[in-house]
């Protein structure tokens, strides 16, 4: 079956930083996949996306790109602000579109 | 656009109590999904919808599970005799089904603790 890989948490940077957030995946064809945040006391929310290979995802700053030769979906941000902090969900969707979800990062951003 | 609701946010039940929770999905979607979430861990799939037929069941989700979507609106989750291991966010989803990868929309989810 499909599978998602984050990378452990927490993550917690200062304002400006560069942020990575590392993502791999495993599924049979080619899914789509998503990042999707968490703010603080509000549900999931899609973040980006991609569908297909080499495709770039990018929304708020952040982007991700579909690797297929490495089967990841790296999240990154060049500047990250304090209004960033949330829970990070990368997920990967098949034909059908039900998505299987990583363990989520929590990322926490200090002023 | 109201987004997706779900009725209860918050439930507290006793062990072997039946619960069943509501979902309303925005309105001109197709799909609507369920799943559930337990602390540190992303979502996990339970099953989904398109229109009124249920097309897909995932192994997580036992006998005493049962969802339905009768009219092709609103959905309900039915635990019976639930125990301490049903404890657990379960979020709905709905997406209109587009021929290709849909956008999933999620609900506040409805939060259940089994005493």
């Amino acid at each position: 079956g499909n599978s998602v890989t984050q990378m452990e948490g927490p993550v917690t940077l200062s304002e400006e930083a560069f942020l990575t957030i590392n993502c791999t995946y495993t599924a049979t064809g080619y899914p789509s996949l998503f990042w999707y945040v968490q703010y603080p006391g509000e549900g999931l929310q899609l973040l980006l996306k991609a569908t297909k290979a080499d495709d770039k995802g990018s929304n708020k700053g952040f982007e991700a790109t579909y690797r297929k030769e490495t089967t990841s979906f790296h999240l990154e941000k060049g500047s990250v602000q304090v209004s960033d902090s949330a829970v990070y969900f990368c997920a990967s969707g098949g034909a059908n579109s039900k998505l299987t979800f990583g363990k989520g990062i929590t990322l926490s951003v200090r002023p | 656009d109201t987004g997706v609701s779900q009725d209860p946010r918050h439930k507290i039940t006793k062990r072997g109590q039946n619960v069943t929770f509501r979902c309303d999905p925005i309105s001109e979607h197709n799909r609507l999904y369920w799943y559930r979430q337990t602390l540190g861990q992303g979502p996990e799939f339970l099953t989904y919808f398109q229109n009124e037929a249920q097309l897909e069941k995932s192994r997580l989700l036992s006998d005493r599970f049962s969802a339905e979507r009768p009219k092709g609106s609103f959905s309900t989750l039915e635990i019976q005799r639930t125990e301490q291991g049903d404890s657990a966010m379960y979020l709905c989803a709905s997406s209109l089904a587009s021929g290709g990868p849909d956008t999933q929309y999620f609900g506040p989810g409805t939060r259940l603790t089994v005493l």
